[in-house]
């Protein structure tokens, strides 16, 4: 049974679309990671944030954006979708230790 | 800069066989060493890790190993098995989570 929940798993949408990538947690973790990752290549990370209202960008510049109102919740918006937006985008939890991240199971979008 | 480094895109073993996957990395103040394996379309599962003030993790048929004065780390799966095939992704951490390109096995029948 999976503690990391990521909807929807696939999406296409038309260019200009806003969308919301949906992230939710049970493990009750405070850090949690928003990747971006495209075959052949790393992980990028996007967005990460330490606990509630906290959020930060990552190391990979994103015209997308996150909030964390709720321990559990961490969604990601992106506001006009572009072509370039299409990849698999991932969400993580960690203890914020020196510990692993556990991933859900990504969403793959598709921008036509 | 990429800190961490997986030169090999890919990689074939026969079933029954060691399986070697490398990684580099670059920032010596990295203290905790991760391996990942990843489906297509599905989210990476964590299966071993390694401290710096360690040079060996063994967990079942995955062994980890750990040179500092190298900045390397490997992944030994023995004996590998079909299941096996996926990408495996080695990670650092630092402040955050840094990630290679990943190593695509295939463990052939």
């Amino acid at each position: 049974e999976a503690d990391i929940y990521q909807t929807p798993r696939y999406l296409v949408i038309g260019t200009g679309k806003k969308i919301t990538l949906e992230c939710s947690q049970t493990m009750g973790h405070d850090k949690m990671y928003w990747y971006q990752q495209d075959p052949g290549m790393e992980l990028h990370l996007i967005h990460y944030s330490y606990g509630v209202n906290s959020t930060e960008k990552g190391d990979l510049s994103s015209e997308s954006t996150v909030s964390r109102i709720r321990t559990e919740h961490f969604p990601l918006t992106l506001e006009s979708a572009r072509p370039s937006h299409t990849s698999q985008y991932l969400c993580a939890t960690s203890t914020g230790g020196r510990t692993e991240a556990f991933f859900g199971q990504g969403t793959r979008l598709t921008v036509v | 800069d990429q800190q961490v480094k997986q030169n090999s895109p890919s990689l074939s073993v026969q079933e029954g066989r060691i399986s070697i996957l490398n990684c580099d990395y670059t920032n010596s103040m990295f203290d905790y060493f991760l391996w990942y394996k990843k489906y297509p379309a599905e989210g990476p599962t964590f299966l071993i890790s390694i401290s710096s003030i360690k040079d060996k993790n063994e967990d079942g048929r995955f062994t980890v190993f750990l040179n500092k004065s190298a900045k390397h780390l490997s992944l030994h799966i023995v004996p590998s098995q079909p299941g096996d095939s996926a990408v495996y992704f080695c990670a650092a951490l630092g402040n955050q989570f840094y990630f290679g390109t990943g190593t695509s096995l295939t463990v052939i029948p």
